[in-house]
């Protein structure tokens, strides 16, 4: 099972709303990256988890509260975003945490609207 | 910025012909990976050539590395209508190669 899945896939919500993005692999993967994606730009890192732990925080507000409660899941909890927010959020795994050797898979994304 | 510049932005071309795109980055790097998403979609890696390789085949794709020039070109041979998508290179350089840089993409045509 090469793949990475993500839910929901599509999302609106409010600015004093609360959800969460899931994601998952199966690959036995230990780094799990979150990245934020806007229209016609490239995917920008927002975390990296090695081993579960969060190793990168690539400054991001701290509206977006990513947690990974085990080696195969990811969630991002979303608090009081605002509109600048919406975007394609891809989840990503890698077999080498250190990133040196293996290449990242990608998940379809979640396509997040913020009202 | 650390992000890698692309050119071109876009590229349209028949079927069949072949598809060259490049990429220059700043830092020192451990890979180079090409990465291709189709509209809205997830991204899919296509191939990753360490710093010390200067070549890479991969069915119908090639890649060159130039690390004197910092400079990386991804090549389409006998392009397909499917081939149609924006193509990433993506650096991990060697003081944190977990963090994967993007670069500004292009955006393939192919037109039947």
């Amino acid at each position: 099972d090469t793949e990475v899945t993500q839910t929901p896939k599509h999302l609106v919500m409010g600015m004093t709303n609360k959800k969460s993005l899931k994601c998952e692999q199966h690959m036995g993967h230990r780094a799990m990256y979150w990245y934020k994606q806007k229209a016609k730009k490239p995917p920008e890192l927002m975390f990296v988890y090695s081993y579960e732990k969060l190793s990168i925080n690539e400054s991001v507000p701290s509206r977006f509260s990513p947690e990974c409660p085990n080696s195969s899941l990811l969630n991002l909890h979303l608090h009081a975003l605002q509109p600048e927010d919406s975007a394609l959020y891809l989840c990503a795994s890698s077999q080498d945490p250190s990133g040196r050797t293996y290449e990242q898979y990608f998940g379809p994304g979640t396509r997040l609207t913020v009202t | 910025s650390q992000q890698g510049e692309e050119d071109p932005q876009a590229l349209s071309i028949q079927e069949g012909e072949n598809a060259t795109m490049n990429c220059s980055y700043k830092t020192s790097i451990n890979n180079l990976q090409w990465y291709r998403q189709n509209s809205g979609r997830g991204l899919v890696h296509l191939i990753l050539i360490r710093s010390n390789e200067r070549e890479k085949h991969s069915g119908r794709l090639r890649v060159t590395l130039d690390t004197s020039k910092k400079s990386s070109s991804l090549l389409i041979t006998a392009s397909r209508a499917a081939d149609t998508a924006s193509y990433f290179c993506a650096t991990a350089s060697i003081q944190g190669a977990q963090k994967l840089v993007f670069g500004q993409g292009t955006r393939l045509t192919i037109n039947p």
